[in-house]
């Protein structure tokens, strides 16, 4: 059973725009949500990451939205750049199960 | 800082033998994490190690095991490999919650 979802799968965004990606889960438990960036070859970067007791966070070009009543939280992009084109994975976990329920990932395209 | 570290970059092993995979955490985090990423499938959680203790399991065979070091740092051994065992196996660190990632193992089963 998938916990989290993660859509689009891909994504292609002009230089300058805004990337969304849209996460949505299932289990009320979880309590904290990050987003991952990953390169082909490395490993996921922790990018930012959100508690259910804030709506939104911002870091940078990077805000996390999120909708607790429809158990649903979002990345968004600012002036989205080419070097941005990378995987992103939202992620979720709960309380002391520390361990992390990984959406499916988006490809994300950046044209210069 | 250092962040997390694991060898080797790259493992071929054959259908049938045993692969060992290492990570260093970060320093000062106590907590290490196994993850595989299969293609196709995603990130999916395989183990958690806290304090030396294993605190959970994923929904992996018992051929998957580790163990944690004194030093924190870690094993993930994967017995009877077989050729769906082919992926990245990724090790992640955490103080707290958040948790940092290794560049990974790719692991090739032929």
């Amino acid at each position: 059973q998938q916990q989290v979802k993660q859509s689009p799968q891909s994504l292609i965004v002009q230089k300058g725009g805004i990337s969304i990606i849209n996460c949505a889960y299932e289990n009320t438990a979880f309590d904290y949500f990050p987003w991952y960036q990953q390169f082909p070859g490395k490993g996921p970067a922790l990018l930012i990451a959100i508690r259910p007791d804030v709506s939104e966070k911002k870091e940078g070009r990077f805000t996390i939205s999120f909708n607790k009543s429809a158990k649903q939280f979002s990345l968004h992009i600012m002036d989205s750049q080419p070097g941005d084109s990378a995987t992103y994975f939202c992620a979720a976990s709960k309380g002391s199960a520390r361990q992390l329920t990984f959406g499916s990932g988006t490809q994300l395209t950046v044209l210069p | 800082e250092a962040g997390v570290t694991q060898s080797p970059t790259h493992l071929i092993k054959t259908r049938g033998q045993q692969a060992t995979l290492r990570c260093s955490p970060i320093s000062g985090h106590t907590s290490v994490y196994w993850y595989q990423q299969a293609l196709g499938l995603g990130l999916q959680f395989l183990l958690w190690y806290d304090e030396g203790e294993e605190r959970n399991r994923g929904n992996f065979p018992p051929r998957f095991s580790g163990r944690q070091f004194p030093n924190y740092s870690s094993e993930l051994n994967v017995n009877a490999l077989e050729l769906e065992d082919s992926a990245l196996y990724l090790c992640a660190s955490s103080l707290v919650a958040e948790q940092y990632f290794g560049p990974g193992t790719r692991l090739t089963v032929t």
